[in-house]
């Protein structure tokens, strides 16, 4: 149980452009995810928590114009990155929280975004 | 802020023996900790969590929490080559909404 997956798995798109990235969770629901962006040989850092049916919420720092975030139902959320520029090129991942009280979290596969 | 320190390594042990990970939060009221494990180009995955002082035992993993210190450890036994990966600890806020913060990490050689 408490699988998540993510769409695409890599992307290569060109500055200036959008990309949309999906992330699911298969086997049960979600009412709050999580997107990160991970930059080479550094940590996660949390970009925004995705509500069902609300607005997202965004860390300190991170453009929320420029970072879309829909949580349209309980078993999805989108990131669409806005007018992409190459220092955006990252990887993506997304979570949610599994079921009952252990608050653990469970990764989605990630997104490699390239952007050239 | 609420900081998750961790050593970045590389931690080098030879296969067979004991890989011993470390990890010190600043959040006094955190409760919830966990250790999760990342290959290179991927997702972190879940290895271990833990809420209560003492030891939590899975397999050849053991997760060590002491809150008054607060220092979180992982314990590997009979490490494998197929360790080899980059440890994450995660500690989650106190004040609920299920937010965690990592640590940076520490990457794990296993030699054979």
């Amino acid at each position: 149980g408490a699988v998540v997956s993510q769409h695409p798995s890599w992307v290569i798109c060109k500055s200036g452009t959008s990309v949309k990235i999906e992330c699911r969770s298969l086997d049960f629901q979600a009412t709050t995810m999580f997107w990160y962006r991970q930059f080479p040989k550094q940590s996660l850092m949390l970009m925004a928590t995705s509500n069902e049916g609300s607005k997202a919420t965004y860390e300190q720092g991170v453009e929320k114009d420029k970072f879309l975030i829909n949580h349209a139902s309980l078993t999805l959320s989108t990131l669409t990155v806005t007018s992409a520029h190459p220092e955006d090129s990252s990887f993506y991942i997304c979570s949610a929280p599994g079921q009952g009280r252990t608050y653990e979290q469970y990764f989605g596969p990630g997104t490699r975004l390239t952007v050239t | 802020q609420k900081e998750v320190e961790q050593n970045s390594g590389p931690l080098s042990v030879p296969e067979g023996a004991i890989a011993s990970l470390n990890c010190t939060y600043s959040d006094r009221g955190s409760q919830s900790f966990f250790w999760y494990r990342q290959y290179s180009g991927k997702s972190p995955e879940l290895i271990m969590s833990i809420y209560s002082n003492g030891d939590k035992e899975d397999g050849r993993f053991t997760a060590q929490l002491n809150k008054a210190s607060q220092y979180v450890s992982l314990l590997i036994r009979d490490s494998q080559p197929s360790d080899s990966a980059t440890y994450l600890c995660a500690v989650m806020h106190s004040g609920g909404y299920q937010k965690v913060t990592f640590g940076t990490g520490t990457k794990l050689q296993v030699i054979p």
